[in-house]
């Protein structure tokens, strides 16, 4: 009965490939979240979607593009991966919609590494 | 000046001794307050959630905002060696669905 899940757990890639990160929730949340860990373990936020609507972008370039086919998912698609991509990728969840609440729930992660 | 700011540590201390954590912000619209619990190669998990000013008890972890001080903390009472993780602060503004404003994270160590 996993809230977040993500696939791949691991991710190992050359520079310059194409690569995707799937994530699911069966929290019955409208809001999914990508946040990005660096090697200094900060957590800093990149997108979030609200009912398949971007709502924030933080200065992230574009090579990186989340894309949702429903409410349950969202995905992380990556082109043409650089070295700095290298870096542990987190899915989150919330019901923050209604306003009343803020609490996120976050996945496993997923660890990119770019050689 | 950092947003968030979170004493990264690492803070060592005995079996059942008292643990108090804190952090500092700069923004005074942040309304939501969020501890999260981090183990190795973990993603982070929710402890303690708080909206504005005051204290919130769950088990043997408290957690206390002071908005006026810009100053939140954590306790966590009888620390078990199992509490051995880093703790990042976490918070938000009133506003529609945003992301979180992560501190650094302190690592916690309790010895046996």
């Amino acid at each position: 009965d996993t809230a977040v899940s993500q696939t791949p757990k691991y991710l190992v890639t050359q520079m310059g490939n194409d690569k995707s990160i799937k994530c699911e929730q069966n929290l019955g949340h409208d809001t999914m979240y990508w946040y990005k860990q660096d090697s200094k373990k900060f957590l800093k936020i990149m997108f979030s979607y609200n009912n398949k609507e971007l709502i924030i972008n933080e200065t992230v370039p574009n090579r990186f593009s989340p894309k949702s086919p429903d409410k349950a998912h969202l995905n992380l698609h990556i082109n043409s991966l650089e070295l700095g991509d290298s870096a542990v990728y987190f899915c989150a969840s919330s019901q923050a919609q209604t306003g009343e609440t803020y609490e996120q729930y976050f996945g496993p992660g997923t660890r990119l590494t770019v050689t | 000046q950092k947003e968030v700011e979170q004493d990264p540590g690492p803070l060592s201390v005995p079996e059942g001794a008292i643990v108090s954590l804190n952090c500092t912000y700069s923004n005074s619209a942040f309304q939501y307050f969020m501890w999260y619990r981090q183990y190795s190669r973990k993603g982070p998990e929710l402890l303690m959630y708080t909206y504005s000013s005051g204290n919130k008890e769950d088990g043997r972890f408290t957690a206390q905002v002071d908005k006026s001080s810009k100053y939140i903390s954590l306790f966590i009472r009888d620390s078990q060696p199992s509490d051995s993780a880093t703790y990042l602060c976490a918070m938000s503004w009133v506003g529609g669905a945003d992301g979180l404003t992560f501190g650094k994270g302190t690592h916690l160590i309790i010895q046996p």
